[in-house]
C-alpha cells in the first residue's frame, strides 16, 4: 500500500549507542523531513531534502544525521544518543501540488 | 528566527462549547496549514491557506487567514467528544520548511 513507514516503532536505547531510524515513502514526493515531539515544544524539525543527495539541517539538528541516497528512504540516524533525544521522531513527505505533509506513524525513541 | 506562536496550549471545554486557537508569525508567511493530532496518533492534515484574509469551513471547523498573512485561527463550533485532540498550525516562509507552533490541546468535558 501507498503511504509513509517508519521503524521501528519503539526502541530502548543506552547512551552513547548509535541509533538509526527509519523512513520510507511510496509517493516518490521530493521533499522530506524529519521531526521530534516533545511536550511543550511541538514539532520542530531536525533535517529535511528536498530530494536525493540534498539535505538541510532544521531547527535542531544537533546530535543527528542523515542521508537521502534514493528518494523514497530518508534514515536518521543519531551518532551517539543522550537522554535529551529521548522522544517521539516524525518522519514526513510534502505533496509539493498541495502543500500536505504526510506523517508516518512515529517511532518512539528512550535514551536511557 | 522565523517562529510561529500558538495560543492557548491548552483547552478545556464543556460538550456543545465553542474552541478557537490562535496562530501569530512576527512575518509574513507564504501559507499555513492546519493539522490535528489525536492522543497516541501522527499529526493529520486539515486545510492549507494561501490568500491575504482567506476563510474556509469544512463542517463545524472555521479557519482564517489573517489580512497580513501572519495570523491565522481555526474555530471549532459546537465541540464533540470526536474533536479531542492537540491542534497544530504550521507556517511556510516560503522555504519549503513548515514551521510548527506549539499546538493547542483541546480536552472535551462531557
Amino acid at each position: 500500500d501507498a503511504g509513509i513507514t517508519q521503524s521501528p516503532r519503539y526502541k530502548i536505547t543506552e547512551t552513547g549507542r548509535q541509533v538509526t531510524l527509519m523512513c520510507h515513502q511510496t509517493w516518490s514526493h521530493s521533499y522530506m523531513f524529519w521531526y521530534r515531539q516533545d511536550l511543550g515544544h511541538g514539532l520542530r524539525l531536525i533535517y529535511y531534502s528536498a530530494a536525493a543527495d540534498i539535505t538541510d539541517k532544521g531547527e535542531v539538528p544537533d546530535g543527528y544525521v542523515v542521508s537521502r541516497s534514493k528518494t523514497e528512504n530518508f534514515p536518521l540516524t543519531l551518532e551517539s544518543a543522550t537522554r535529551s533525544q529521548t522522544s517521539v521522531y516524525f518522519c514526513a513527505s510534502r505533496n509539493r501540488a498541495t502543500g500536505e505533509l504526510f506523517f508516518g506513524e512515529g517511532s518512539r525513541l528512550t535514551v536511557l | 528566527g522565523q517562529q510561529v506562536m500558538q495560543i492557548p496550549q491548552y483547552q478545556h471545554v464543556q460538550e456543545g462549547e465553542d474552541f478557537t486557537t490562535y496562530c501569530n508569525s512576527s512575518t509574513t508567511l507564504s501559507n499555513i496549514q492546519w493539522y490535528k493530532q489525536r492522543p497516541g496518533g501522527h499529526p493529520v492534515f486539515l486545510i492549507q491557506l494561501v490568500k491575504s484574509g482567506e476563510v474556509k469551513k469544512q463542517k463545524r471547523l472555521t479557519f482564517q487567514f489573517g489580512e497580513a498573512k501572519k495570523n491565522s485561527s481555526l474555530h471549532i463550533t459546537a465541540t464533540q467528544t470526536t474533536d479531542v485532540g492537540t491542534y497544530f498550525c504550521a507556517g511556510d516562509f516560503g522555504n519549503e520548511k513548515l514551521t510548527f507552533g506549539t499546538g493547542t490541546r483541546l480536552t472535551i468535558i462531557p
